[in-house]
């Protein structure tokens, strides 16, 4: 069975551009969530996608978004970057069934680099 | 969710039990304790999670007081393979939906040949 694959694995931005970060759930699987990690900050909860609704989110700005897709494969955007968003780009992915309970599976992230 | 304590480093020898404790003081009826390794460079790991007894899997053990205001991540053979940051995270779970996971600064396990 396949795990959950981010798409880059590394990618190198400037100032105020935009990226956008794939995500391909373990299959069967339709909760996605992202999370931002950062030396300074450690793991942050950007936000949760189930059915193509966002569900849940963190404390983040409005750059970044996100969305699901009918498949439940996710992507999320950032724009106008800035030089602290720098980091490691985790997307995780589970099955959000009454009978599931909860844990979720991480991928090995996209890192972003802001120059 | 509740707030976590951790310690911040730990070393166990190689084939010894490690034994990562986490303080959840604040935790709440209806919230599961979840623990969550990453090696270095990865993603995180699930490991296990329970809510009042005590849990065994493939991986680890848990052990949660009967106050539920502590528990203990036992690996009982640590391996060199086993050294990452251990997660101990405390989370209100309702089935069908994933709340955020509130990360601590984890317990850094250095497992000494």
């Amino acid at each position: 069975k396949a795990g959950v694959t981010q798409t880059p694995r590394y990618l190198i931005k400037t100032r105020g551009q935009q990226v956008t970060l794939s995500c391909s759930p373990i299959s069967g699987h339709r909760s996605v969530s992202w999370y931002q990690q950062t030396p300074g900050q450690g793991l942050q909860f950007l936000f949760e996608y189930f059915s193509e609704t966002q569900r849940n989110k963190g404390n983040f700005p409005g750059r970044f978004s996100g969305r699901q897709f009918s498949n439940s494969r996710s992507e999320m955007n950032v724009s106008t970057l800035e030089l602290g968003d720098s980091a490691l780009y985790l997307c995780a992915s589970s099955l959000a069934r009454q009978t599931n309970t909860g844990e979720l599976f991480f991928g090995e992230g996209s890192r972003l680099t802001v120059l | 969710d509740a707030k976590t304590t951790q310690p911040t480093s730990m070393d166990c020898a190689e084939g010894r039990a490690a034994n990562l404790p986490c303080n959840h003081s604040t935790i709440s009826g209806n919230e599961y304790v979840y623990w969550y390794r990453q090696i270095h460079s990865q993603g995180p790991q699930y490991i296990i999670h329970g809510l009042k007894n005590n849990e065994t899997n493939e991986m680890a053990s848990l052990i949660i007081t009967e106050d539920r205001k502590s528990s203990t991540l036992i690996l009982p053979h640590a391996t060199l393979r086993d050294t990452a940051v251990y997660y101990c995270i405390v989370r209100r779970y309702s089935g069908g939906g994933a709340d955020g996971l509130t990360f601590g600064k984890g317990t850094h396990l250095i497992i000494q040949p």
